[in-house]
């Protein structure tokens, strides 16, 4: 069964610190994975992708297939970095994204 | 930079009532889905449509739910007979390639009363 774990309901870090966002994944192919961020009163926005080896906002991600994680990681955290973040998954025979229970990340000055 | 609009921002309605959920996708996408979140859960997945069919949906999406695309742009959601546990955040995302990642809206927070 296809499934997200993410571990922290809530995770405070300091600014200026490095941060660490941790995903589980359960999928029995090759999934596509992704990070989405919710600022406070905003929409869902997607963060970056595993397939794009990119880093957006300083954030990068690495899928280990080894671990099924995709740890979501930033050097220097930044005040403007406090929102939810959702690990999300799609499998390689669906179109559907399935999404884990999001981390609230809290910088704190 | 597109983006994916849904109408109204916050619906409050009667336990019993039909509600309808609208959504503009981005033009040129062709996958569509609505998804929920029910305060303090997670986001779920209810419905997928392609090529003017529901491709996948959830246990979620029973016979009460139904989605269309009625004209080429919009694409709405229908709960029929709204019950107090369909109160969530309901949002609509499009996606121009399958596992490109969606767009996703501002979402609609429904309150059944």
């Amino acid at each position: 069964a296809q499934r997200v774990t993410q571990p922290e309901k809530l995770l405070s870090v300091f600014k200026g610190a490095p941060v660490e966002l941790k995903c589980n994944y359960s999928y029995s192919g090759s999934p596509e994975l992704f990070w989405y961020v919710q600022y406070s009163r905003q929409r869902l926005q997607l963060l970056l992708r595993h397939i794009s080896r990119e880093s957006i906002k300083g954030f990068t991600a690495d899928l280990n297939k080894g671990e099924t994680s995709f740890h979501l990681k930033k050097p220097f955290a930044q005040e403007e970095d406090s929102a939810m973040y959702y690990c999300a998954l799609s499998g390689s025979r669906d179109d559907k994204i399935i999404f884990g229970k999001g981390t609230r990340l809290h910088i704190l000055p | 930079e597109p983006e994916v609009t849904q109408t109204p921002s916050h619906q409050v309605t009667q336990m019993g009532q039909e509600v309808i959920l609208r959504c503009v996708p981005i033009s040129n996408h062709l996958y569509f889905y609505w998804y929920r979140q029910i305060l303090g859960q997670k986001v779920e997945f209810l419905v997928s449509f392609y090529n003017n069919e529901i491709s996948e949906k959830s246990e979620i999406f029973d016979d009460q739910f139904s989605v269309e695309r009625p004209d080429g742009s919009n694409f709405t959601l229908k709960i029929r007979s709204t019950k107090l546990e369909d109160s969530a955040m309901y949002f609509c995302a499009s996606s121009v390639l399958v596992n490109y990642g969606y767009t996703f809206g501002s979402g609609t927070r429904l309150t059944v009363v």
